[in-house]
């Protein structure tokens, strides 16, 4: 099993800094297979970025992914109030699918 | 757009089965991989498995001994059958839907809360 790690944990930031949200996979991530989910209170994760660098279809240009093999990074450029949430990241390249831990972006 | 919408008990009391229903509209159930995945109050989450239209399946090694996931094409309809539940089975349980086997999940269900308490 691939076991993700998300870093770092909690990440407090201001609206119009950068963020960015580290994931690191105990093996290769099969071609790159690699998600991004934003999860806001009592709401469904949505889809951000799959295959490490492709935003979804409605997601702004603010967020921006990259990496490959072991090390993906999830790069917010200006945070906007909206985006103070949890994020994800999932690897689909090999079962059983798996999540990172999560890391918390508030203010 | 392709809608889901869980269904089924909020309460189940240990040592039985947790059964929940997904009812997808807005799109041919023929046409995506069926997915169940849950998250613990406060936790992260975990992908339990998913189901082809033509029933071939896939489970995490970690429940495939107490699950079962079905689906039913005459109702656009999967469903999750999880066995001899404990009170590390309380969650919220999410049906979701991706494109391929191997892929991201594109539609997620609003999840329904299921607490195992007796």
């Amino acid at each position: 099993e691939v076991v993700l790690t998300q870093s770092p944990g909690t990440l407090s930031l201001s609206p119009g800094e950068r963020a960015t949200l580290s994931c690191r996979a105990s093996q290769s991530v099969s071609s790159s297979y690699l998600a991004w989910y934003q999860q806001k209170p009592g709401q469904a994760p949505r889809l951000l970025i799959y295959g490490a660098s492709s935003r979804a279809t409605g997601i702004p240009d603010r967020f921006s992914g990259s990496g490959s093999g072991t090390d993906f990074t999830l790069t917010i450029s200006r945070l906007e109030p909206e985006d103070f949430a949890v994020y994800y990241c999932q690897q689909y390249g090999s079962s059983p699918f798996t999540f990172g831990p999560g890391t918390k972006v508030d203010i | 757009q392709v809608q889901l919408q869980e269904s089924g008990p909020g309460l189940v009391k240990p040592s039985e089965t947790l059964s929940l229903t997904c009812t997808v509209s807005g799109g041919s159930i023929s046409s995506y991989y069926w997915s169940w995945i849950r998250q613990p109050p406060g936790k992260g989450l975990e992908w339990i498995g998913y189901i082809y239209y033509s029933g071939s399946t896939n489970y995490n090694p970690s429940l495939k001994s107490r699950v079962t996931i079905s689906v039913d094409t005459s109702k656009n309809q999967f469903s999750l059958k999880l066995y001899s539940v404990t009170a590390a089975d309380t969650a919220v349980y999410y049906c979701a839907s991706s494109v391929a086997a191997y892929s991201y999940v594109v539609y997620w269900g609003q999840g329904t809360l299921v607490t195992v308490f007796s």
